[in-house]
């Protein structure tokens, strides 16, 4: 079955450290992938998006994403957070042509500290 | 944000009440979601709409019933509320990329 694995349940950092929050998914075929963020008391909002070509993906806010499909990984990146990404970071799958199949991770619970 | 839209935003009820939220879209999507996020659960699909009349179950499908007589809204029914459907429901649309409602936070006392 479809399932998605984030490896941090929670993740503290200081202000201009690096983040890097891991993502695994399991499907043997095309997939498209997602990352979500939902900040304190909002919904969630697309922070980027793969669904083919260059495996890096670049989104809002200075994140990035690369997709390594050897190791069925989608790991989020930015290189120096600030105090504002305090949010929780959600990852999703869905296989091509399969709308109806998007699946969630649990979320990553980010804290930056100021 | 596509145009979503929920109503209520909060709501408090008792036990064994029915209740309905509604989700509204603006966009003429064809698919429509129905969430419920819970801490440590992330989010899980309740229903999902692929069109006027056409719906289907997701992960946690007991206890919730939807309908969508037409396309712009999508209601997602408790029959007969309990405490463990306590939570903070989530409209989306469309489809492969969501975009989500603002929520509404479901209190069962």
């Amino acid at each position: 079955a479809q399932s998605v694995s984030q490896h941090n349940h929670h993740v503290i950092l200081s202000e201009a450290a690096s983040l890097e929050l891991g993502c695994n998914y399991s499907y043997g075929g095309t997939v498209n992938l997602f990352w979500y963020v939902q900040y304190p008391g909002q919904h969630l909002q697309l922070l980027l998006k793969y669904f083919s070509g260059d495996p890096l993906v670049k989104g809002i806010k200075g994140f990035e994403a690369e997709f390594i499909k050897s190791k069925f990984s989608f790991n989020l990146r930015k290189p120096s957070v600030q105090w504002s990404d305090t949010a929780e970071y959600f990852c999703a799958v869905s296989p091509s042509g399969r709308d109806d199949k998007i699946i969630f991770g649990k979320g990553t619970r980010l804290h930056i500290l100021p | 944000d596509a145009g979503i839209t929920q109503s209520p935003r909060h709501k408090v009820t008792e036990t064994g009440t029915p209740v309905t939220l509604r989700c509204h879209q603006t966009e003429n999507h064809r698919y429509m979601y129905w969430y419920r996020q819970d801490p440590g659960h992330g989010l899980r699909l309740i229903h999902y709409s692929y069109g006027v009349k056409d719906t289907d179950k997701g992960e946690v499908s007991d206890g919730y019933s939807v309908s969508r007589s037409k396309t712009e809204d999508f209601l997602l029914t408790l029959e007969s509320a309990t405490s463990s459907q306590t939570s903070v429901y989530f409209c989306a649309t469309p489809a492969p990329e969501q975009y989500f409602g603002p929520g509404t936070r479901l209190t069962v006392t």
